[in-house]
């Protein structure tokens, strides 16, 4: 079976601190899929990420860094000097490479981060 | 960009009427997704289509079915309404790659507040 867990439910930090938002995953695939999406008070999931299992490397982009370690099972995700805009329910989610589920994202249950003035 | 479109933002039915949702996406997509958010849920998958006329259920169809009768509509159907489908309904699609390139990313609509009464 397939699990993501986001084991934070709610994170408030004060602008300009770092703030790390965890992720762990279960998967029986050897190759798989993780992305990272941000969901603003607005509604609309926007993608941030994507990761395969066959590529460990890090990735920075501005003030977002994600560290995939597979050893852990866990693609973390880490906001630099974070802002206000920063201020979202975060959602990481694996998708196998297994045949016939073509599409298939599993959503752990997201990281609310408040991020205030 | 790609653009998933919702056709409501905000929906009141009441108990026992048919409710369609409608998705459209403009990126010729084959592969469509219908996922509900509730809160400490995260986002559960319903249905989902990689083909015109083709459908497969997700982890919680009960109660629901769909329609694609065109590549970039994907409807999504409540054939009687009840209290318990009150929810955010989320829209995504995705192009379809097979194999070790299957990490293409979902793209989200807005999202459908539906409220049933």
């Amino acid at each position: 079976a397939q699990k993501v867990t986001q084991a934070q439910t709610e994170i408030s930090v004060v602008e300009k601190e770092d703030v790390t938002l965890d992720c762990v995953y279960e998967t029986r695939d050897t190759t798989y899929y993780l992305f990272w999406y941000k969901q603003p008070p607005s509604g609309e999931l926007v993608f941030l990420i994507r990761r395969n299992s066959f590529d460990e490397q890090n990735e920075i982009s501005g003030r977002y860094s994600w560290n995939f370690q597979k050893s852990t099972s866990s693609f973390n995700f880490t906001i630099t000097a974070s802002q206000v805009v920063d201020s979202a329910v975060y959602f990481c989610a694996l998708k196998g490479d297994y045949g016939g589920s073509q599409g298939n994202l599993i959503f752990g249950k997201g990281t609310k981060l408040s991020v205030k003035p | 960009d790609v653009k998933v479109t919702q056709s409501s933002r905000y929906l009141v039915k009441r108990t026992g009427e048919k409710v369609f949702l409608e998705c459209v996406q403009d990126m010729d997509h084959e592969n469509m997704f219908w996922y509900r958010q509730d809160p400490g849920l995260g986002l559960r998958l319903i249905y989902f289509s990689y083909d015109v006329k083709m459908k497969e259920k997700g982890d919680i169809p009960e109660g629901y079915s769909v329609s694609r009768e065109k590549k970039e509509r994907f409807s999504l159907i409540l054939e009687s309404a009840s209290t318990n489908q009150t929810s955010m309904y989320l829209c995504a699609s995705s192009l379809l790659i097979p194999g070790p390139y299957s990490n293409q990313p979902q793209h989200f609509g807005d999202g459908t507040r539906l409220s049933i009464l």
